[in-house]
């Protein structure tokens, strides 16, 4: 997985509790990105960055938070966990070019 | 409409036969044209990128392209019953946000 973790692989947490994912790389790739990934929707794209303190939205923004503090990490958080954040959670990450992105072994998050 | 439609499968095929998956989107900006491989219960892995019409190979794997058609397939030869995953299409504008299709389930049977 391209020198990617993440942490916790699996979560199960309760409605409103806050939540935070981590994306750990050792390539020092300036790009990573938050996906997740649902059935009948694919992969979609929930925030990206773009350099330490760099962030952006992406198209499932909406409930989430992230912060990229150092190079290697980069921080998803869901302040108020609700039943339709339930998903499996991917990091990826990129050099500069975008041409190449490479995925984590992802995060399995229920919300009860 | 979506901008990338893919169809889910499933899709079955005994051992060595070709394969063909396709996607058909409907931005005119995408530029780059990707196919990921995703077994289960793993992230998905990059098999193969292109930015122009046409065909690229990579050993069994052939991408093919048509911006005329705004329709990209790719082609696996002797399939394996490694080959078994979901794949996924992915396309790209100048930036560097990826946009996927749904995946298409794949299993070769020996």
């Amino acid at each position: 997985d391209a020198g990617i973790t993440q942490s916790p692989r699996h979560k199960v947490t309760e409605t409103g509790t806050p939540v935070t994912l981590r994306c750990h790389q050792t390539e020092n790739h300036r790009y990573m990105y938050w996906y997740r990934q649902d059935p009948g929707h694919g992969l979609r794209l929930i925030h990206y960055s773009y350099g330490v303190k760099d962030t952006d939205k992406g198209e499932v923004s909406d409930g989430y938070s992230v912060s990229r503090s150092k190079t290697e990490d980069f921080l998803l958080t869901l302040e108020s966990a609700t039943s339709s954040q339930t998903s499996v959670y991917f990091c990826a990450i990129s050099d500069a070019s975008g041409y190449e992105q490479y995925f984590g072994p992802g995060t399995r998050l229920t919300v009860t | 409409q979506k901008e990338v439609e893919q169809d889910p499968g499933p899709l079955s095929v005994p051992e060595g036969a070709i394969v063909s998956l396709n996607c058909t989107y409907s931005n005119s900006a995408f530029q780059y044209f990707m196919w990921y491989r995703q077994y289960s219960r793993k992230g998905p892995e990059l098999l193969m990128y292109t930015y122009s019409s046409g065909n690229k190979e990579d050993g069994r794997f052939t991408a093919q392209v048509d911006k005329s058609s705004k329709y990209i397939s790719l082609f696996i030869r002797d399939s394996q019953p490694s080959d078994s995953a979901t794949y996924l299409c992915a396309f790209r504008t100048g930036a560097n946000n990826l946009f996927f299709g749904t995946g298409t389930r794949l299993t070769v049977i020996p």
